[in-house]
Protein backbone atom coordinates (compact mmCIF):
# COMPACT_ATOMS: atom_id res chain seq x y z
CA UNK A 1 0.00 0.00 0.00
CA UNK A 2 0.80 3.65 -0.24
CA UNK A 3 2.36 6.08 2.10
CA UNK A 4 -0.21 9.29 2.45
CA UNK A 5 0.15 12.21 4.00
CA UNK A 6 -2.06 15.62 4.50
CA UNK A 7 -1.68 18.74 5.60
CA UNK A 8 -2.57 20.14 7.73
CA UNK A 9 -3.50 17.48 10.80
CA UNK A 10 -6.28 19.93 12.08
CA UNK A 11 -6.60 23.31 11.97
CA UNK A 12 -9.04 25.98 13.69
CA UNK A 13 -10.58 28.38 11.11
CA UNK A 14 -12.96 31.62 11.59
CA UNK A 15 -16.19 31.61 9.84
CA UNK A 16 -16.10 33.48 6.05
CA UNK A 17 -12.18 32.12 5.50
CA UNK A 18 -11.39 29.07 3.12
CA UNK A 19 -8.76 26.32 4.13
CA UNK A 20 -7.03 24.32 1.48
CA UNK A 21 -5.98 20.81 2.42
CA UNK A 22 -2.87 19.19 0.84
CA UNK A 23 -2.30 15.18 0.56
CA UNK A 24 0.80 13.73 -1.05
CA UNK A 25 1.08 10.02 -2.08
CA UNK A 26 4.92 8.47 -2.00
CA UNK A 27 3.53 6.38 -5.27
CA UNK A 28 1.71 7.67 -8.92
CA UNK A 29 -2.20 6.34 -8.46
CA UNK A 30 -5.02 7.30 -10.69
CA UNK A 31 -7.44 7.47 -8.86
CA UNK A 32 -7.76 9.93 -5.76
CA UNK A 33 -10.63 10.84 -3.28
CA UNK A 34 -11.55 13.12 -0.80
CA UNK A 35 -13.96 12.20 1.60
CA UNK A 36 -15.21 13.64 5.03
CA UNK A 37 -16.03 12.31 8.33
CA UNK A 38 -18.43 14.34 10.36
CA UNK A 39 -18.39 14.13 14.51
CA UNK A 40 -19.72 10.36 15.53
CA UNK A 41 -20.50 9.88 11.87
CA UNK A 42 -18.90 7.36 9.10
CA UNK A 43 -17.55 8.73 6.18
CA UNK A 44 -18.73 10.34 2.68
CA UNK A 45 -17.46 10.55 -0.04
CA UNK A 46 -17.01 14.15 -1.41
CA UNK A 47 -15.60 14.03 -4.56
CA UNK A 48 -13.06 11.75 -7.07
CA UNK A 49 -9.59 13.56 -8.40
CA UNK A 50 -8.40 11.82 -11.45
CA UNK A 51 -4.92 14.00 -13.04
CA UNK A 52 -5.44 15.67 -16.06
CA UNK A 53 -9.66 16.03 -15.57
CA UNK A 54 -11.98 17.67 -13.65
CA UNK A 55 -13.30 16.54 -9.93
CA UNK A 56 -16.75 14.44 -10.00
CA UNK A 57 -18.26 15.46 -7.11
CA UNK A 58 -20.97 13.21 -5.35
CA UNK A 59 -24.43 14.32 -4.58
CA UNK A 60 -24.68 17.41 -2.15
CA UNK A 61 -21.48 18.79 -3.34
CA UNK A 62 -20.15 21.59 -5.37
CA UNK A 63 -16.99 22.79 -7.12
CA UNK A 64 -17.17 26.58 -5.46
CA UNK A 65 -17.37 25.14 -1.84
CA UNK A 66 -14.87 22.58 -2.24
CA UNK A 67 -12.86 22.81 -4.84
CA UNK A 68 -10.28 19.78 -6.07
CA UNK A 69 -6.69 20.20 -7.90
CA UNK A 70 -4.92 17.34 -9.07
CA UNK A 71 -2.17 19.07 -10.56
CA UNK A 72 -0.09 15.39 -10.86
CA UNK A 73 -0.16 11.97 -9.96
CA UNK A 74 0.87 12.67 -6.51
CA UNK A 75 -0.98 15.17 -4.93
CA UNK A 76 -4.00 16.57 -4.63
CA UNK A 77 -5.56 19.49 -2.62
CA UNK A 78 -9.21 19.92 -1.22
CA UNK A 79 -10.32 23.83 -0.40
CA UNK A 80 -13.24 24.34 1.88
CA UNK A 81 -14.41 27.47 0.80
CA UNK A 82 -16.45 30.36 2.94
CA UNK A 83 -16.03 28.20 5.74
CA UNK A 84 -19.31 27.70 8.48
CA UNK A 85 -19.70 25.58 11.75
CA UNK A 86 -20.99 22.98 9.91
CA UNK A 87 -17.97 22.04 7.92
CA UNK A 88 -16.50 21.58 11.55
CA UNK A 89 -15.21 17.76 10.37
CA UNK A 90 -12.29 15.24 9.76
CA UNK A 91 -11.23 15.36 5.94
CA UNK A 92 -9.47 12.29 4.58
CA UNK A 93 -7.96 11.66 1.34
CA UNK A 94 -7.72 8.07 -0.30
CA UNK A 95 -6.33 6.25 -2.79
CA UNK A 96 -7.29 3.48 -5.05
CA UNK A 97 -4.93 -0.09 -5.25
CA UNK A 98 -6.42 -3.18 -6.52
CA UNK A 99 -6.97 -4.41 -3.24
CA UNK A 100 -8.91 -1.63 -1.83
CA UNK A 101 -8.48 2.50 -1.02
CA UNK A 102 -6.05 3.21 1.67
CA UNK A 103 -6.81 6.39 3.38
CA UNK A 104 -4.42 9.33 4.85
CA UNK A 105 -4.44 10.23 8.42
CA UNK A 106 -6.85 13.23 8.30
CA UNK A 107 -7.39 16.59 8.32
CA UNK A 108 -9.44 17.43 11.58
CA UNK A 109 -11.00 20.94 10.85
CA UNK A 110 -12.66 22.99 13.99
CA UNK A 111 -14.82 26.15 12.16
CA UNK A 112 -15.31 28.79 14.79
CA UNK B 1 -33.39 2.86 5.05
CA UNK B 2 -29.29 3.64 5.06
CA UNK B 3 -27.24 1.89 2.39
CA UNK B 4 -25.78 0.12 4.61
CA UNK B 5 -26.48 -0.70 7.99
CA UNK B 6 -24.65 -2.30 11.02
CA UNK B 7 -25.13 -2.59 14.43
CA UNK B 8 -23.62 0.17 16.22
CA UNK B 9 -22.71 -1.88 19.26
CA UNK B 10 -20.83 -1.71 21.64
CA UNK B 11 -19.53 -5.15 21.79
CA UNK B 12 -17.95 -5.87 24.91
CA UNK B 13 -16.43 -8.97 25.24
CA UNK B 14 -14.04 -10.91 27.41
CA UNK B 15 -10.16 -11.52 25.81
CA UNK B 16 -10.12 -14.61 24.12
CA UNK B 17 -14.15 -14.92 23.33
CA UNK B 18 -15.44 -15.07 19.53
CA UNK B 19 -17.28 -12.03 18.58
CA UNK B 20 -19.57 -11.83 14.97
CA UNK B 21 -20.64 -8.56 13.16
CA UNK B 22 -23.17 -8.51 10.97
CA UNK B 23 -23.86 -5.81 7.84
CA UNK B 24 -26.89 -5.90 5.34
CA UNK B 25 -26.54 -3.63 2.27
CA UNK B 26 -29.68 -2.18 -0.26
CA UNK B 27 -28.20 -2.25 -3.57
CA UNK B 28 -27.99 -5.45 -5.10
CA UNK B 29 -25.80 -3.93 -8.06
CA UNK B 30 -22.48 -3.75 -5.61
CA UNK B 31 -19.43 -5.93 -6.37
CA UNK B 32 -16.89 -5.36 -4.17
CA UNK B 33 -17.37 -5.78 -0.07
CA UNK B 34 -14.81 -4.70 2.45
CA UNK B 35 -14.48 -4.40 6.26
CA UNK B 36 -12.42 -1.58 7.53
CA UNK B 37 -10.85 -0.94 11.35
CA UNK B 38 -11.01 2.62 12.47
CA UNK B 39 -9.36 3.48 15.86
CA UNK B 40 -10.01 6.34 18.08
CA UNK B 41 -9.13 9.49 16.38
CA UNK B 42 -7.50 7.71 13.49
CA UNK B 43 -8.03 6.84 9.64
CA UNK B 44 -9.66 3.81 8.19
CA UNK B 45 -7.70 1.08 7.75
CA UNK B 46 -8.36 -1.61 4.88
CA UNK B 47 -8.72 -5.47 7.06
CA UNK B 48 -9.97 -7.44 4.53
CA UNK B 49 -12.02 -7.84 1.15
CA UNK B 50 -14.65 -10.38 0.95
CA UNK B 51 -15.35 -12.50 -1.71
CA UNK B 52 -17.86 -14.62 -2.51
CA UNK B 53 -16.40 -17.86 -1.21
CA UNK B 54 -15.72 -16.60 2.34
CA UNK B 55 -12.44 -15.71 3.04
CA UNK B 56 -10.17 -16.36 6.42
CA UNK B 57 -7.31 -14.32 7.39
CA UNK B 58 -5.97 -15.31 10.61
CA UNK B 59 -8.41 -15.15 13.14
CA UNK B 60 -10.51 -13.22 10.77
CA UNK B 61 -13.65 -14.76 8.65
CA UNK B 62 -15.34 -12.51 6.24
CA UNK B 63 -18.59 -14.06 4.70
CA UNK B 64 -20.96 -12.96 1.89
CA UNK B 65 -24.35 -13.85 1.59
CA UNK B 66 -25.50 -12.53 -2.08
CA UNK B 67 -29.24 -13.29 -2.09
CA UNK B 68 -29.48 -11.83 1.27
CA UNK B 69 -27.39 -8.85 1.07
CA UNK B 70 -25.71 -9.35 4.58
CA UNK B 71 -21.98 -9.58 5.15
CA UNK B 72 -20.29 -10.58 8.43
CA UNK B 73 -17.03 -10.82 10.24
CA UNK B 74 -16.03 -13.15 12.42
CA UNK B 75 -13.05 -12.55 14.98
CA UNK B 76 -11.65 -15.85 17.10
CA UNK B 77 -9.68 -15.44 19.76
CA UNK B 78 -10.36 -11.72 20.65
CA UNK B 79 -7.49 -10.02 21.61
CA UNK B 80 -7.22 -6.00 23.59
CA UNK B 81 -5.56 -4.73 20.25
CA UNK B 82 -8.91 -5.60 18.56
CA UNK B 83 -10.32 -2.67 20.12
CA UNK B 84 -11.58 -0.66 17.67
CA UNK B 85 -15.11 0.24 15.48
CA UNK B 86 -15.10 -1.91 12.13
CA UNK B 87 -16.97 -0.68 9.06
CA UNK B 88 -18.61 -2.37 6.49
CA UNK B 89 -17.96 -0.90 3.15
CA UNK B 90 -19.26 -1.80 -0.30
CA UNK B 91 -19.35 -0.09 -3.76
CA UNK B 92 -21.84 2.25 -4.89
CA UNK B 93 -22.50 1.07 -8.39
CA UNK B 94 -21.73 -2.23 -11.18
CA UNK B 95 -19.34 -0.17 -13.05
CA UNK B 96 -17.81 2.08 -10.14
CA UNK B 97 -16.21 -0.51 -7.52
CA UNK B 98 -14.24 2.93 -6.26
CA UNK B 99 -17.57 4.75 -5.24
CA UNK B 100 -17.26 3.38 -1.81
CA UNK B 101 -20.26 3.51 0.66
CA UNK B 102 -18.88 3.10 4.70
CA UNK B 103 -21.49 1.44 7.43
CA UNK B 104 -22.10 3.57 10.33
CA UNK B 105 -19.79 1.07 11.95
CA UNK B 106 -19.71 -1.34 14.88
CA UNK B 107 -17.90 -0.65 18.05
CA UNK B 108 -15.64 -3.44 20.18
CA UNK B 109 -14.57 -3.17 23.17
CA UNK B 110 -12.26 -6.05 24.62
CA UNK B 111 -11.84 -6.41 27.88
CA UNK B 112 -9.10 -8.14 30.15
Amino acid sequence: SAVISQKPSRDICQRGTSLTIQCQVDSQVTMMFWYRQQPGQSLTLIATANQGSEATYESGFVIDKFPISRPNLTFSTLTVSNMSPEDSSIYLCSVEYYSGQYFGPGTRLTVT
Amino acid sequence: RKEVEQDPGPFNVPEGATVAFNCTYSNSASQSFFWYRQDCRKEPKLLMSVYSSGNEDGRFTAQLNRASQYISLLIRDSKLSDSATYLCVVNRERDSSYKLIFGSGTRLLVRP
